[in-house]
């Protein structure tokens, strides 16, 4: 069962631009979303987190978005550049602290 | 680096072998996750320790598989009677009891059985 859907599955940006990509929940428990990147070969790394009570969080050129009603977050990446090419995943911290991730968005940033 | 380290890095093991991974957590990090990764696939959860209690199971720990953390340190994941089906990249977080539940992420052991 698939707890955190995330979209869209590949995202191509040209420099300069905004990079968004959307996650939705099902489980009104989750009390904690992260936002990690990975790089091929790497390890998912920490990117920005937000918490239910916050409706949009801000670090540098990456903003989460927050809507509790609907449900869903968003990571907004502004003024994409090449070297933010990566994979996205979205999770959501259910009790006993797990994390469930969605499936991922491949972005490319093209120069 | 004083960052989340795993060791082997690679690991390619014949079906049905017994293969052993290590995880060293951030230091203080009272917390230690395993998660496996396939292609294109986000990490599933597959048990936690806090400090040398193993709190958490999922469903995807089956028999073959043992994690321990015996003295609140590192831990190991051991996989037993390996199958195809358990290629994939084994990753391990920690983190401290808080709040936030950060989780930082080591960069993975990459498993693959012939």
């Amino acid at each position: 069962q698939q707890q955190v859907k995330q979209s869209p599955q590949s995202l191509i940006v040209q420099k300069g631009g905004i990079s968004i990509i959307n996650c939705a929940y099902e489980n009104t428990a989750f009390d904690y979303f992260p936002w990690y990147q990975q790089f091929p070969g790497k390890g998912p790394a920490l990117l920005i987190a937000i918490r239910p009570d916050v409706s949009e969080k801000k670090e540098g050129r990456f903003t989460i978005s927050f809507n509790k009603s609907a449900k869903q977050f968003s990571l907004h990446i502004m003024d994409s550049q090449p070297g933010d090419s990566a994979t996205y995943f979205c999770a959501a911290r259910t009790s006993g602290s797990r994390l469930t991730f969605g499936e991922g968005t491949q972005l490319t940033v093209n120069p | 680096d004083t960052g989340v380290s795993q060791n082997p890095r690679h690991k390619i093991t014949k079906r049905g072998q017994n293969v052993t991974f290590r995880c060293d957590p951030i230091s203080e990090h009272n917390r230690l996750y395993w998660y496996r990764q396939t292609l294109g696939q986000g990490p599933e959860f597959l048990t936690y320790f806090q400090n040398e209690a193993q709190l958490e199971k999922s469903r995807l720990l089956s028999d073959r598989f043992s994690a321990e953390r015996p003295k609140g340190s590192f831990s190991t994941l051991e996989i037993q009677r390996t199958e195809q089906g358990d290629s994939a990249m084994y990753l391990c977080a920690s983190g401290v009891t808080g709040i936030s539940y950060e989780q930082y992420f080591g960069p993975g052991t990459r498993l693959t059985v012939t």
